[in-house]
């Protein structure tokens, strides 16, 4: 069974510092890896995701991530924040040939003036 | 384009009614999805279908819960009786199978339905 650590719950950050936001996870098989974001009372929207080929993954709204197989990790990262970033966000895995996508428990955000 | 469409918004009843949520699921998709998502739990997978067929319901909390895809575009997830501890924000996702890497393509979810049992 896969499993995703988000060890991060919450992540305060001075409006354009850079940002990174940690992901871990655990699989027996090959994965898949997205990443999601969820503003306030609205549904999760994909960011990125990493399928195969080039370990650096470019997503929407200047977020990137890179997978690290030997380290199992997935970290998203950001150069410069904006406030419209404050949101919550999510890790997920999935395995091949599984459709189930387990998510982490998710880091919030938060984005100061 | 329309996205997935879950009604309503919200919804607040008291303990022991009937529940029903519904769900729109993309154009064209044919994997959906219901998820459950507390702040003690996260999200959790209750049930997910293919092409109309219930695969895995492993997440399904209780015989309370129970959900039906009739056709391709509508799925509802219903409670009976309900209980406060079922408060949480439902959220339906569809996934596209049209491309052939299928397994790759993302999940797309609606906006959520927020439920409060009181």
């Amino acid at each position: 069974a896969q499993s995703v650590t988000q060890l991060d719950s919450q992540v305060p950050v001075f409006e354009e510092a850079p940002v990174e936001l940690r992901c871990n996870y655990s699989s027996s098989v090959s994965v898949y890896l997205f990443w999601y974001v969820q503003y306030p009372n609205q549904g999760l929207q994909l960011l990125l995701k990493y399928l195969s080929g080039s370990t650096l993954v470019k997503g929407i709204n200047g977020f990137e991530a890179e997978f690290n197989k030997s380290q199992t990790s997935f970290h998203l990262r950001k150069p410069s924040v904006h406030i419209s970033d404050t949101a919550e966000y999510f890790c997920a895995v999935r395995n091949f040939g599984n459709e189930k996508l387990t998510f982490g428990t998710g880091t919030r955000l938060t984005i100061i003036p | 384009d329309a996205g997935v469409i879950q009604s309503p918004r919200h919804e607040v009843t008291e303990m022991g009614q009937e529940v029903t949520l519904r769900c729109k699921p993309i154009s064209g998709h044919n994997s959906l999805f219901w998820y459950r998502q507390t702040m003690m739990r996260g999200l959790e997978l209750l049930i997910y279908f293919n092409n109309n067929v219930p695969i895995d319901d492993s997440g399904m909390p209780e015989d309370r819960f129970s959900a039906k895809m009739p056709n391709a575009s509508f799925s509802t997830l219903k409670i009976q009786p309900s209980e406060p501890r079922d408060s949480a924000v439902y959220f339906c996702a569809s996934r596209g199978s049209f491309h052939k890497d299928r397994m790759n393509q993302p999940q797309h979810f609606g906006d959520g339905t927020r439920l409060s049992i009181l």
